[in-house]
């Protein structure tokens, strides 16, 4: 158990639906990284939150929006699903911002996974 | 823009050989730079990061990696595979704010 919790665990759903994917980072970390990972694009980075603060933003779709809580949970939520979305999405979490600093360059910790398909 | 390349899709080693995963990086300022593994069904794993210091970087499980400046590149190493290395293996670098992932390679050991 790596301490990064992420519900669901697979999740099937239909095209045109809204889904919300759930992560509670380790205890004391206080940034929140989304990826999603899928067979033909590997590891793509779309999102991360720092203390219930956006601070970067990667190839996320307009169709995609997340969120971090005073509580440090975080929450994906995909709409307007399509059939290319079906992929595994993955949260991490570290203590600090991650920035190039020498104070940065933090671990990440990683999910075990929100396994999405979409019919 | 940072980036990281790794160039072999998958590679194939026999078990008590030594491995190599290369990885190549872009990015601006001194690198940080990360391997992880993936095992089927999980999450990544932290293996091993270099900030600065010594070239040579020892990590979990037996493994180290290269660092060379001038080559911009992070090679993942080990000197006697286990069929038990066999998993999927990210390099990864921190720029500001972000931190990006290569590829990925599958590394498959035989026994």
């Amino acid at each position: 158990d790596s301490g990064v919790t992420q519900t669901p665990k697979h999740l099937i759903t239909a095209t045109g639906q809204r889904v919300t994917l759930r992560c509670s980072p380790r205890s004391g970390d206080l940034s929140v990284y989304w990826y999603q990972q899928s067979l033909d694009q590997g590891l793509q980075f779309l999102i991360h939150y720092y203390n219930g603060e956006e601070r970067a933003k990667g190839n996320i779709l307009e169709r995609f929006s997340a969120q971090q809580f005073p509580d440090l949970h975080s929450e994906l939520n995909l709409s307007s699903l399509e059939l290319g979305d079906s992929a595994l999405y993955f949260c991490a979490s570290s203590v600090a911002p991650g920035s190039s600093s020498s104070s940065g360059a933090n671990v990440l910790t990683f999910g075990a996974g929100s396994r999405l398909t979409v019919l | 823009a940072q980036s990281v390349a790794q160039p072999e899709d998958q590679v194939n080693v026999a078990e008590g050989n030594p491995l190599t995963v290369k990885c190549t990086y872009s990015v601006s300022g001194n690198p940080y730079l990360f391997w992880y593994v993936q095992y089927p069904n999980r999450g990544l794993q932290f293996l091993l990061k270099y900030i600065t210091g010594d070239n040579l970087v020892k990590g979990s499980y037996g493994f180290e990696a290269e660092f060379n400046k001038s080559q911009t590149s992070f090679h993942l190493k080990k000197p006697s595979a286990l069929v038990s290395d066999s998993a999927l293996y990210f390099c990864a670098v921190v720029g500001y704010q972000k931190v990006t992932f290569g590829t990925g390679t599958k590394l498959q050991v035989i026994p």
